[in-house]
């Protein structure tokens, strides 16, 4: 069992189209982070989120922090081609880091 | 402002071998952390090194080490190696008071055969 489940693993949308991924935990975290993974990079950190219940936009992505700091979710508005990657949540929790497993995002034009 | 660099950038090796992966971190961090990333997962935590001591270890065997250099610089190194350690192999700098915010290398893609 991981410490922070991300869903869904998988989606393929049409360009214009929106989506939310989601990231949820059973535990606490006093910060959450986003990063995107092209093919052959490392994962490129998007946002941190640290107060619960917050809510950052960065561009087309929108990004809010559960209240209770146990989840977090990562909403695009008109995903184009160019938002096609690997999305992963992580966060520091007792000292390590955890990873999601990711959820793998298909924008077609 | 230097990015992570990482060398080399694809390795082949045996079963059994020993392999040593380098990673230079970027300027002004002091923290760096490695990882380990199988194909279609996250990254799993490895260890992370601060003031050249390991501080901080994800569930590997002790047949993967760590040294962290004067200049912040870090080796991963794996004995013994299984044909289950192929995987792409990452490492984050950051700085030691900000430890969420971690820069990622494009990572070494590690075969075992």
């Amino acid at each position: 069992t991981q410490l922070l489940e991300q869903s869904p693993q998988f989606l393929s949308i049409q360009e214009g189209e929106n989506l939310t991924v989601y990231c949820n935990s059973s535990s606490v975290f006093s910060s959450l982070q986003w990063y995107r993974q092209e093919p052959g990079e490392g994962p490129v950190l998007l946002v941190t989120v640290v107060t619960g219940g917050e809510v950052k936009k960065l561009k087309r992505l929108t990004f809010q922090f559960g209240d209770a700091r146990k989840d977090s979710s990562l909403h695009i508005t008109a995903a184009q081609p160019g938002d096609t990657g690997l999305y992963l949540c992580a966060g520091l929790f007792l000292g390590k880091f955890y990873f999601g497993s990711g959820t793998k995002l298909n924008v077609k034009p | 402002e230097t990015g992570v660099t990482q060398s080399p950038t694809h390795l082949i090796k045996t079963r059994g071998q020993q392999v040593t992966l380098r990673c230079s971190s970027q300027s002004g961090h002091n923290t760096v952390s490695w990882y380990q990333q199988a194909l279609g997962q996250g990254p799993q935590f490895i260890f992370q090194y601060y003031r050249e001591e390991e501080n901080g270890r994800g569930n590997f065997p002790p047949r993967f080490s760590g040294l962290q250099f004067p200049n912040y610089s870090s080796e991963l190194n794996v004995n013994a190696l299984e044909l289950d350690d192929s995987a792409l192999y990452l490492c984050a700098s950051s700085l030691w008071d900000k430890p969420y915010e971690q820069y990622f290398g494009p990572g070494t893609r590690l075969t075992v055969t």
